[in-house]
């Protein structure tokens, strides 16, 4: 089947801290990988993705690669700030019109 | 890029009545949206999946007849929460999915904040 294992939080950081959250997925086939964020009271957000082995997914100085060999999709910033504290998602989906399977999601607070 | 709205944001209702969550694709035309379900400090649960003009596909353990779905058009799918209890209470997302042929993606609303008193 297919499912996402994700690093449990609440993970608490000084700001400029290095940031990282570990993702594993169970897939059949090749599924796109996604890391989502999700602010207070809101939605989700896209944050970055990959849709293929050894594809790098960046945005706002977040990173992840896709790692077919470890099936990781870890997630990681060089330096936080207090305005990155939110809730982070990973996620795989099969494709077009599929359904997501997403991870438990990991709170990250970020302290001046 | 790709927008969805949901409408209402929040909603508080009385044990017993029925509430309606509209989820809109604004600028793209979706085959398929998601019903998603998020209890406090924990990550989604997919509902059911939507698709337009036939009947909504649900999860195990979902009930449908509490959990009307209908995908009338290609930009709207309303979720009905019949005769709503306390425990029904939780964040409802839905997401769409873009037209096939466009990365694999889906776009999220920015959710539903339900309280049954």
């Amino acid at each position: 089947g297919n499912s996402v294992t994700q690093m449990e939080g609440p993970v608490t950081l000084s700001e400029e801290a290095f940031l990282t959250i570990n993702c594993t997925y169970t897939a059949t086939g090749y599924p796109s990988l996604f890391w989502y964020v999700q602010y207070p009271g809101e939605g989700l957000q896209l944050l970055l993705k990959a849709t293929k082995a050894d594809d790098k997914g960046s945005n706002k100085g977040f990173e992840a690669t896709y790692r077919k060999e470890t099936t990781s999709f870890h997630l990681e910033k060089g330096s936080v700030q207090v305005s990155d504290s939110a809730v982070y998602f990973c996620a795989l989906s099969r494709g077009t019109g599929n359904q997501f399977y997403f991870g438990t999601g990991t709170s990250l607070t970020v302290i001046p | 890029g790709a927008v969805v709205s949901q409408h209402p944001s929040w909603v508080i209702c009385k044990s017993g009545t029925s509430v309606k969550i509209e989820c809109r694709s604004l600028d793209f035309q979706a085959t398929t949206m998601f019903w998603y379900r998020q209890f406090p400090k924990q990550s989604l649960m997919l509902m059911a999946t939507s698709n337009e003009g036939s009947k909504a596909t649900y999860e195990q353990g979902v009930e449908k007849d509490k959990f009307l779905i209908n995908h009338a058009s290609l930009t709207l799918s309303t979720l009905t929460v019949t005769s709503a209890h306390p425990e029904d209470s939780s964040f409802y997302i839905c997401s769409a999915s873009p037209p096939v042929g466009s990365p694999s993606e889906q776009f999220f609303g920015p959710g539903t904040r339900l309280t049954v008193l």
